[in-house]
């Protein structure tokens, strides 16, 4: 059992290019989440999944775009990078969002720098 | 709106020594509380949660935390710390209705001396 993996785990990139963020969980979660990590601020939620082919907006959504084609994967995509998307990106999943079985479990993360 | 506030950005504690990192919340209705750790260069480690029920609750590698609801707090504890435990503390809080997204504090540093 992996758990929740991502892929990268750290990228460069240029402003005003893109690229897509892969998470994958192999616990049959329905709930999926992408969160950034930034200094002095805690984890925020930029967009969440609950269940195959749904996607919500989280606290922070601009910029991003999301897609949960399977009920494993969800992908996080950075149309046009801007140097304030520098951050640490991590993924979660839930099974539920019921009593009891809504603790989310997380990935390793993605250490994203923005030029 | 949902918070969560976690007045301390670093704790440092003796090993052997009890140790405190403290966190209160704002939440419309009751609460669903959670306290992850996060160790360098990994993810949010799951470490207990309050749900319903007994007030204390125990949760993995010793760890406790005790919600009182007056106080709004859900203090996470432990009676004897480790150097093993010096990490990153994250509270985070959920609201039983609405998106019942978690709202993360910003972290505590726990360092433990030896």
């Amino acid at each position: 059992n992996a758990g929740v993996t991502q892929t990268p785990k750290f990228r460069v990139l240029k402003t005003g290019q893109s690229m897509t963020l892969l998470c994958a969980q192999d616990m049959n979660h329905e709930y999926m989440y992408w969160y950034r990590q930034d200094p002095g601020m805690g984890l925020r939620l930029i967009h969440y999944s609950v269940g195959e082919g749904t996607t919500a907006k989280g606290e922070v959504p601009d910029g991003y775009n999301v897609s949960r084609l399977k009920k494993q994967n969800f992908l996080l995509g950075l149309e046009s990078a801007a140097p304030s998307q520098t951050s640490v990106y991590f993924c979660a999943s839930s099974y539920s969002r019921v009593a009891g079985l809504e603790t989310q479990y997380f990935g390793p993360g993605t250490r994203l720098l923005v030029l | 709106a949902q918070s969560v506030a976690q007045p301390e950005d670093q704790v440092n504690v003796a090993e052997g020594n009890p140790l405190t990192v403290k966190c209160t919340y704002s939440v419309s209705g009751n609460p669903y509380l959670f306290w992850y750790v996060q160790y360098p260069n990994r993810g949010l480690q799951f470490l207990l949660k309050y749900i319903t029920g007994d007030n204390l609750v125990k949760g993995s590698y010793g760890f406790e935390a005790e919600f009182n609801k007056s106080q709004t707090s859900f203090h996470l504890k432990k009676p004897s710390a480790l150097v093993s435990d010096s990490a990153l503390y994250f509270c985070a809080v959920r609201g039983r209705t609405g998106a019942n997204n978690l709202f993360f504090g910003t972290g505590t540093r726990l360092t433990v001396i030896p």
